[in-house]
């Protein structure tokens, strides 16, 4: 069983351009959850979704972000008009469910740098 | 809502010495504590996570952790570290009875083991 997987690993764009990261969940779980990590900093929560369905994107900004997971194929985490504050680490984790014991199954993210 | 407050952001130890990294949370409701290791670049693994019952918990790699309800606290333990511990470690919580997406990490732990 193939574990969480994010690509790309590393992901370098200049200013104004638009980065994608995907994530494919573990086999079985249909609960995926995007994290942005900061250095030095521990994993802020942006979004919660479900197959088709956003359940929770209280922790994305506003602006220029936006997530989806389709019926088919992976999620995508998508950053229009990238801004250097938007240089992290970007994690995917899934679940089966979406219940709080539930573990999270982190893949090993995406390092976006903007120019 | 609920919080984790790592009290020490790095921790360097000598390899075979007996480590303790700290973790207190916040909140008014009952809780689900976790506790994840992160290896360079790569993403977050669980060690060990308190739902309920005994108190401690027993993870991998060695690992265990005490849940203190009156102290609020869930610090982690290992009796004798190896060079290959030094990673990140953070430590989460979430709601008993809520979601998934309501988990809060802590800003993480460096553990350092030198030769």
């Amino acid at each position: 069983n193939a574990g969480v997987m994010q690509n790309p690993r590393h992901l370098v764009r200049r200013r104004g351009q638009e980065a994608r990261l995907r994530c494919s969940p573990m086999k079985g779980h249909s609960h995926v959850y995007w994290y942005r990590q900061l250095p030095e900093e521990g994993l802020k929560f942006m979004v919660y979704l479900q197959k088709e369905n956003i359940i929770d994107e209280s922790g994305m900004p506003k602006e220029r972000f936006s997530a989806e997971f389709p019926k088919e194929g992976p999620s995508i985490l998508r950053i229009q008009q990238v801004v250097r504050g938007d240089s992290a680490a970007y994690f995917c984790a899934s679940s089966p469910a979406g219940t709080a014991q539930e573990t999270q199954y982190f893949g090993p993210g995406t390092r976006l740098l903007v120019l | 809502a609920q919080s984790v407050t790592q009290l020490d952001s790095q921790v360097p130890v000598f390899e075979e010495a007996p480590v303790e990294l700290r973790c207190n949370y916040s909140s008014s409701v009952s809780v689900y504590l976790f506790w994840y290791v992160q290896y360079p670049n790569q993403g977050l693994q669980l060690l060990l996570k308190y739902l309920s019952g005994s108190t401690l918990v027993k993870g991998i790699n060695g690992f265990e952790a005490e849940f203190n309800k009156s102290q609020t606290s869930f610090h982690l333990r290992k009796p004798s570290v190896h060079i290959s511990d030094t990673a990140e470690y953070f430590c989460a919580v979430s709601v008993k009875g809520g979601n998934n997406n309501d988990m809060r990490f802590g800003a993480g732990t460096r553990l350092t083991v030198k030769p």
